[in-house]
């Protein structure tokens, strides 16, 4: 089974400058997650998708964030304008509801803002 | 809000010797806590997951604990290995929400 896939796996902007992170979660896998992990920290939670559907997007920091997951599959998480303060790894996991509530992590977007 | 702590921050043992990390929850109203490593540069790997009905999961040389009253789990490995260094992580889902709160790691070097 293929594990959930990210890409660029880096990227390096300069501050004012869009950039768009992508994911493609674990095939069959209903529920999706994007996190932000800063340096030392653990991951924050951004947004929830069940399918289609943002479910919880309360700490999306919605002046400068979007996302969205059409047909609930790949989903696509933007920053416009990025600020030096963006500098993070984003993390996309997912979560199957039939099989528990155990979710798995792709390898994350390290992104640099200069 | 929930809050989760990790003691300590890092550790730096010996190879061979058997080592406990720490992890602490405020809100004990939870429905699972999950154990994640992190290799420097890379995404979470999912360790062990304890079911708040669970008191104990294991895996292999690792055995997670769980005491939601007293809001604490442990995590256990036995015979540490240098492929075992990392960053170790406990979670608890958010509130009402099934996103996770995280503890900021535990970092583990073991010496050959």
């Amino acid at each position: 089974e293929a594990g959930v896939v990210q890409s660029p796996r880096y990227k390096i902007i300069e501050k004012k400058q869009p950039v768009a992170f992508w994911c493609n979660p674990i095939s069959g896998h209903n529920t999706l997650y994007w996190y932000r992990q800063n340096l030392g920290q653990g991951p924050e939670l951004l947004i929830r998708y069940e399918n289609e559907e943002a479910v919880d997007d309360s700490q999306l920091p919605k002046d400068r964030f979007s996302a969205e997951r059409l047909k609930g599959v790949d989903s696509t998480l933007k920053i416009q304008p990025a600020e030096l303060g963006d500098s993070a790894v984003y993390l996309c996991a997912s979560r199957s509801r039939e099989r528990g509530y155990e979710q798995y992590f792709g390898p994350g977007t390290r992104l640099t803002v200069t | 809000k929930q809050e989760v702590t990790q003691i300590p921050a890092a550790l730096s043992v010996p190879e061979g010797e058997n080592l406990v990390l720490n992890c602490s929850f405020t809100d004990s109203a939870i429905y699972n806590l999950q154990w994640f490593r992190q290799d420097p540069g890379k995404g979470l790997t999912s360790l062990l997951l304890i079911q708040s009905s669970q008191r104990e999961q294991t895996s292999g040389r690792l055995n997670a604990s769980l005491d939601k009253s007293s809001g604490r789990s442990t995590l256990y490995i036995a015979a540490s290995q240098p492929g075992d260094s990392a960053t170790y992580l406990c979670a608890v889902p958010r509130g009402g929400a099934d996103g996770l709160t995280f503890g900021k790691g535990t970092h583990l070097i073991i010496q050959p």
